[in-house]
């Protein structure tokens, strides 16, 4: 088990372009989250996968913002067209079946801090 | 619309203190989980509570579920500067979606 792995860790660019993030969960777990994090904040949710199915959208994710689980295995976030309220970090967890302690809890992985200028 | 509030805020202690933590909601949830998150990291797993009025020991950190599951607690006792982060709680909502959502967080400074 080697964890939740996502990349680049850190991304800055240029208002306007488009970036995309990666994220490659605990391999026998089947849902997969997108969170955003501003400073001092808690997580907000962004978008959920269960296997390759996309399950639920936020409304804070604009058309600008599109999430891909193509194979049910590793995901990608693209932001197009970035702005610079769209710095923050951006966490994928992944969730495997329900424990035997009870719970669905979810593991988090590094982050990308993305920095637009 | 489901909401977890924690309380303080903030809170900055000195080495061998005691903290509570509290993470609050007039909804009730199936389970809570507890991070802590250190700067520049995703939020690492320290616990999950599931049964009304549950508690969990993890070292110097213990957890409480309200009976009614509608509030959590941590307890620190004798809190070292390794401590220090960022405390969030986070549970499912009812939608049945295996949606989470997390509380405002509880930034904790441990002084030495």
């Amino acid at each position: 088990d080697t964890g939740v792995s996502q990349n680049p860790r850190h991304k800055i660019t240029k208002r306007g372009q488009n970036v995309t993030f990666r994220c490659d969960p605990i391999s026998e777990h089947n849902r997969l989250y997108w969170y955003r994090q501003t400073l001092g904040q808690g997580p907000e949710f962004l978008t959920y996968f269960q296997n390759e199915a996309q399950l639920e959208k936020s409304r804070l994710l604009s058309d600008r913002f599109s999430a891909e689980r193509p194979k049910g295995s590793f995901s990608t976030l693209e932001i197009q067209r970035t702005e610079q309220g769209d710095s923050a970090m951006y966490l994928c967890a992944s969730s495997g079946p329900p424990q035997w302690t009870g719970g669905t809890p979810q593991y988090f992985g590094p982050g990308t801090r993305l920095t637009v200028t | 619309t489901q909401l977890l509030e924690q309380s303080p805020q903030f809170l900055s202690i000195q080495e061998g203190e005691n903290l509570t933590v509290y993470c609050n909601s007039s909804s009730v949830f199936s389970s809570l989980q507890w991070y802590r998150q250190e700067p520049g990291e995703g939020p690492v797993l320290l616990v999950t509570v599931v049964t009304g009025g549950e508690v969990k020991k993890l070292k110097r950190l213990t957890f409480q579920f309200g009976d009614a599951r509608k509030d959590s607690s941590l307890h620190i006792t004798a809190a070292q500067p390794g401590d220090t982060g960022l405390y969030l709680c986070a549970g499912p909502t009812t939608s049945g979606t295996y949606k989470y959502i997390f509380g405002t967080g509880t930034r904790l400074k441990v002084l030495a």
